[in-house]
């Protein structure tokens, strides 16, 4: 039990839906991430948010959408995506943005678009 | 640019001794982490260095040379459990976590 949470675990979309994408974290942190990690590449961090603020958006295409609501919610919204965003994305929280904190991974959502 | 280099796959004997080397070369250093990864499951926090030597945690050890850009984690009476991928992670001068693409760790009886 790592007190992350991530919903859906999987999600087949095609190239003109919608979807969301849910995390939430139980631990009290502040701050919160998007990673995408494709197969045999390291980990792509797309978005940082530290104390609610987006800190990071590592160039990141608009059809990824980032929200944090509070502390404990990130959510990140998809709209006609590629056959290449087709990833696992995870979330991680920590502490703060920082010095020695660990991240604390979800288990994340498994990404198809079709 | 900035560069995480880790062999792409390393089999070992269980009940052995394994290294699985990191080697960085980033804009700036505040620490380096080892990940573990289990196939379909989480990142789980394993080691954190900042200052050059060795970290002992139990089965696992993690060494750090800053002026050689490189690290190890060493892994001691390897279980099967212990067949996973291992992620190296710098944080640069901005805070941000530079990742490996890891190393498949494959323990055979």
């Amino acid at each position: 039990e790592t007190g992350v949470t991530q919903t859906p675990r999987h999600l087949v979309m095609g190239m003109t839906n919608k979807k969301s994408l849910k995390c939430e974290q139980h631990l009290g942190h502040n701050a919160m991430y998007w990673y995408k990690q494709s197969a045999k590449k390291p980990l792509e961090l797309m978005f940082v948010y530290n104390f609610k603020e987006q800190t990071e958006n590592n160039s990141v295409p608009s059809r990824f959408s980032p929200e944090c609501p509070n502390s404990s919610h990130l959510f990140l919204h998809l709209h006609t995506l590629q056959p290449e965003d087709s990833a696992l994305y995870l979330c991680a929280s920590s502490q703060e943005v920082g010095d020695s904190y660990e991240q604390y991974f979800g288990p994340g959502t498994r990404l198809t678009v079709t | 640019g900035q560069n995480i280099d880790q062999p792409t796959e390393m089999t070992a004997t269980e009940g052995a001794i394994v290294q699985i080397n990191c080697t960085y070369q980033t804009s700036g250093f505040n620490g380096l982490f080892w990940y573990q990864q289990h196939a379909g499951e989480a990142p789980t926090f394993l080691s954190y260095n900042v200052l050059d030597g060795l970290e002992e945690k139990g089965r696992f050890s993690s060494f750090l040379s800053r002026s050689k850009g490189y690290s190890y984690l060493l892994l001691k009476e390897l279980q099967m459990k212990d067949s996973a991928s291992y992620l190296c992670a710098v944080r640069d001068s901005n805070y941000q976590l530079i990742w490996g693409a890891g190393t498949k760790l494959i323990i055979k009886p």
